[in-house]
């Protein structure tokens, strides 16, 4: 079955570089999640898209920037990278099917992940 | 805003015994669901079980169980006949069943297996 897919799986760079990471959606999946995990820490959410428009917001720092593609790819740019931005960042989706009265109750798929390294 | 809390930073089980990893929740939310994923070396998620919160049944997949007791907001895993395949952080999490679908995390608890 097809996986989430995320390129880089890894990506050095160096402080105030900018870089892009990108997610590529499990088919008919139309709800994308990026998420930032520090060494040694749990998964943080930083934000989220659904059709195309972002759903939910996190701890996101205002130099990133995301966005969803009509092709429901997403990609999330980092600028001014900081030493701190060095984390796997986890790219995850979902159908999303919801109708009245009925929640949904979709899993989460995980990419394998993007590790960056900034130096 | 939700928060999920595991108290175990780490365990350790011999192989072919049970462990049971413990987590906590706090929410005002009646409807939401619970996940245990798991984080080989490898920092791969995988989802290891799924329980929605309006069913009373636990949830079980093959080895691995839950004890879902709503009321008191806990929300433990038990792996039964463990294997050195099971070695792995273990995440438990959070997401409401409506509005803002993010996964809430937990610390996380590294489990051993030795054998």
């Amino acid at each position: 079955a097809a996986g989430v897919i995320q390129s880089p799986r890894h990506l050095i760079k160096e402080k105030r570089e900018t870089a892009t990471l990108k997610c590529y959606p499990i088919p008919r999946h139309d709800t994308v999640y990026w998420y930032q995990q520090g060494p040694g820490q749990d998964p943080q959410f930083l934000i989220s898209f659904y059709e195309k428009m972002q759903s939910d917001k996190g701890s996101i720092p205002d130099r990133f920037s995301a966005q969803q593609f009509s092709d429901y790819h997403s990609e999330l740019n980092m600028s001014s990278l900081e030493l701190g931005d060095s984390a796997l960042y986890f790219c995850a989706s979902s159908p999303r099917t919801r109708t009245s009265g009925s929640p949904a109750s979709y899993e989460q798929y995980f990419g394998p992940g993007t590790r960056l390294t900034v130096t | 805003a939700q928060t999920v809390t595991q108290s175990q930073p780490e365990m350790s089980v011999q192989e072919a015994e049970t462990v049971t990893l413990s987590c906590t929740y706090d929410t005002s939310e009646s409807d939401y669901y619970l996940f245990w994923y798991k984080q080989p070396p490898s920092r791969q998620m995988i989802l290891v079980i799924r329980q929605e919160a309006y069913k009373q049944q636990n949830a079980t997949e093959n080895r691995f169980s839950v004890n879902f007791q709503k009321a008191a907001k806990s929300f433990s895993l038990k792996i039964s006949d463990s294997q050195l395949g099971d070695a792995a952080m273990y995440f438990c999490a959070y997401r409401s069943a409506w509005g803002a679908q993010k996964l809430v995390f937990g610390q996380g608890t590294r489990l051993t297996i030795n054998p």
